[in-house]
């Protein structure tokens, strides 16, 4: 079992559809990330988060660290919203472990 | 945010060269540069951890003289493949971290990545 997980692990959605992405992971971390990463194979980091919420245009990210998750939401979808979703949490030390990512398709 | 710049993007190099890849932070002072390499469809893979002025630790399975990293300065890091193989072939990504007061020593910045092609 990985220390990370993600699912779903593909998604595909009609553009405008409400989308939210779930992290698992089994280890302590200070932080976790995501990261939104492109076909071109660039990485942009979203969100660091060690508590609560953050909210930034469409994307919302929480997390819950008693019980070791975390969800990444997308209002409104877009195409351009089309990527794959990776959740990487640092444990210590400042290495990142990763999730597997989420592959999203948005359809006009 | 900061800026991590990698370069080059795409590199095509022939069989028992060497290919070097860098990676520079470009407005902060990186304490720590981590190397990843990323097969096709799948997650990062961890291949070393390289702090300024001092040797990369690399992680297991991962030949340290096949994949040379410097980290010289605070703001450069560069991986060599050597002796390139076909089976090298693949995305390689750098991300690079900052302690001090700006920011938090848990933020990671990542390169825009290196794909390289060993024929």
């Amino acid at each position: 079992k990985n220390e990370v997980e993600q699912s779903p692990q593909n998604l595909t959605a009609q553009e405008g559809e409400f989308i939210t992405i779930n992290c698992s992971y089994s280890v302590g971390i200070s932080a976790l990330h995501w990261l939104q990463q492109h076909p071109g194979g660039g990485i942009v980091s979203l969100f660091m988060l060690s508590s609560g919420k953050k909210k930034h245009g469409r994307l919302i990210a929480t997390i819950n660290i008693q019980e070791k998750h975390s969800s990444l939401h997308i209002t409104a979808s877009h195409p351009r919203d089309s990527a794959v979703y990776i959740c990487a949490v640092f444990q210590g030390a400042q290495k990142l472990v990763f999730g597997q990512g989420t592959r999203l398709t948005i359809n006009p | 945010g900061a800026v991590v710049s990698q370069h080059p993007s795409r590199v095509i190099c022939k069989s028992g060269t060497s290919v070097k890849i860098e990676c520079r932070s470009l407005d902060f002072q990186a304490t720590t540069m981590f190397w990843y390499r990323q097969f096709p469809k799948k997650s990062l893979m961890l291949m070393a951890t390289s702090n300024e002025g001092s040797k990369a630790t690399y992680e297991q399975g991962v030949e340290k003289d096949k994949f040379l990293i410097n980290h010289a300065s605070l703001t450069l890091s560069t991986l060599t493949v050597t002796s390139a193989h076909p089976e090298d072939s693949s995305f390689y990504i750098c991300s690079a971290s900052y302690s001090g007061p700006r920011l938090l020593n848990t933020e990671a910045f990542f390169g825009q990545g290196t794909r390289l092609t060993v024929v």
